[in-house]
This record gives C-alpha cells, structure tokens and sequence, in this order.
C-alpha cells in the first residue's frame, strides 16, 4: 500500500517568490511514479509534474520542479515567481508504475494563497 | 485534442435516490479511473476501466458502479444515495505510456444528496 503525508494544510506566498511545498511517501514497491496537481476552486485537477522512482534528474516543467529525495522518500514541489493564479490546492500523489494498479493514492493537499 | 468531459457538472438528489455520472476520456485514453473527493476523506479511488473491464476497485459498497463502453466512454452509477455520497466526482484518463501513464482529470461532478 501507498501512503502520501502533506504536512502544510495551508501556507501563504508573495508574489513573484518561490514556494516549496513538502511531499513525502511510503512504499514497498520498487518501480513508483510521484505526480502534483494543482486543483483550483473550479474542482478540476490539473497535472504540473511528474517524477519515476529511476529518474536520475529531478523533473523540471516551467516554473514547476520537483525535489526529489528518494532516500528520504520525499518528493517536494517549488513553484518558482509565484503568480496570482497559482493561488490553488495542490496534491501529491503516487502510484505503482509498470503495473495494472492504476490507483492514484493523494495527500491531503496543500492551499496555497499568493499574495500581491 | 480535448481534454477529459463529465456530465452533468452539477446534481441535486435527494435519499433513496440513484444517480448516473458520464466521462468521456481523451481520445486516444483507454483507461478511465473514478475518485471521489470529500472535505473528510479527500480523494479516494472508487474504481478503474480498461476496454470495457474492470481492473481496480476502491473500498465503496457495492451502490458504487461502473462500466465503460467500446468507446472508452464510462459511466459510474450510485443507487440507494445516503448523505455521505455528496461529492466531488472526478474522472481521469490514461494512455498508456510506459514512461508516464499520467492520469488527466476531468472537471468533475459535484453531486449534492438531500
């Protein structure tokens, strides 16, 4: 079983700071994907970023990076030059990959609120 | 391309009632997975479809249904609806990519019981 801790129920940001939002998972299986979405109050979720568990660089998509620590088993998100419209819930998931188990299992997510 | 479709986007029933969500995936998307998102539970997996099988199914009573069509187009039905079944319910799809196998989430289906 997959299990997904968001510790920061909710965290306040400048604008045009960076903000680190802190992931961190536990698995028995060797071959996982970890994945962020953002969900704005519309509902709809939203992929920014995806991290296998046998990537040797942490991913990069636009202001979206992900700080990947596997022994440590920690998977954080930093959102550089924060925008007005990034002010969402995000959510850290995970999932066994290779396998028919396409299950996503999510944290509780984090708000973040930006600040102008 | 579009992205992934759910009708209807709001519900209103009341108890007793049964209520049929639908989920078109991205053309191209096989599989199709249903969460249900609670402010008590956050997102759980109810179930997921792969041409027209049943492959995973979440910890729900046997009222939580599913089934997807040769389109890849699916379907989830709750019968007998309680008051814990207001949700949000959101719907993804996959293409199978080994590399990835991203799921892409719909704009969900926020049901309302009374």
């Amino acid at each position: 079983a997959q299990k997904i801790t968001q510790t920061q129920p909710g965290m306040f940001v400048q604008e045009k700071e960076a903000v680190t939002l802190d992931c961190t998972y536990d698995t028995s299986d060797p071959s996982y994907g970890l994945f962020w979405y953002k969900q704005p109050s519309s509902g709809e979720m939203i992929f920014l970023i995806y991290q296998g568990s046998y990537d040797q660089q942490n991913a990069t998509e636009g202001r979206y990076s992900l700080n990947f620590q596997k022994a440590r088993k920690s998977a954080n998100l930093v959102i550089s030059a924060s925008q007005l419209g990034d002010s969402a819930m995000y959510f850290c998931a995970m999932r066994v990959v290779g396998s028919n188990d396409y299950k996503l299992s999510f944290g509780a997510g984090t708000t973040v609120t930006v600040r102008a | 391309k579009a992205g992934v479709t759910q009708t209807p986007r709001y519900l209103i029933k009341t108890r007793g009632q049964q209520v049929t969500l639908s989920c078109s995936p991205i053309s191209g998307h096989r599989s199709v997975s249903w969460y249900q998102q609670t402010p008590g539970q956050g997102l759980q997996f109810l179930f997921e479809y792969f041409s027209e099988t049943q492959r995973n199914k979440g910890n729900f009573p046997g009222r939580f249904s599913g089934r997807q069509f040769s389109n890849s187009r699916s379907e989830m039905n709750v019968s007998t609806l309680e008051l814990g079944d207001s949700a949000l319910y959101l719907c993804a799809s996959t293409f199978l990519d080994p590399s990835k196998e991203t799921q892409y989430f719909g704009p969900g289906t926020r049901l309302l019981v009374l």
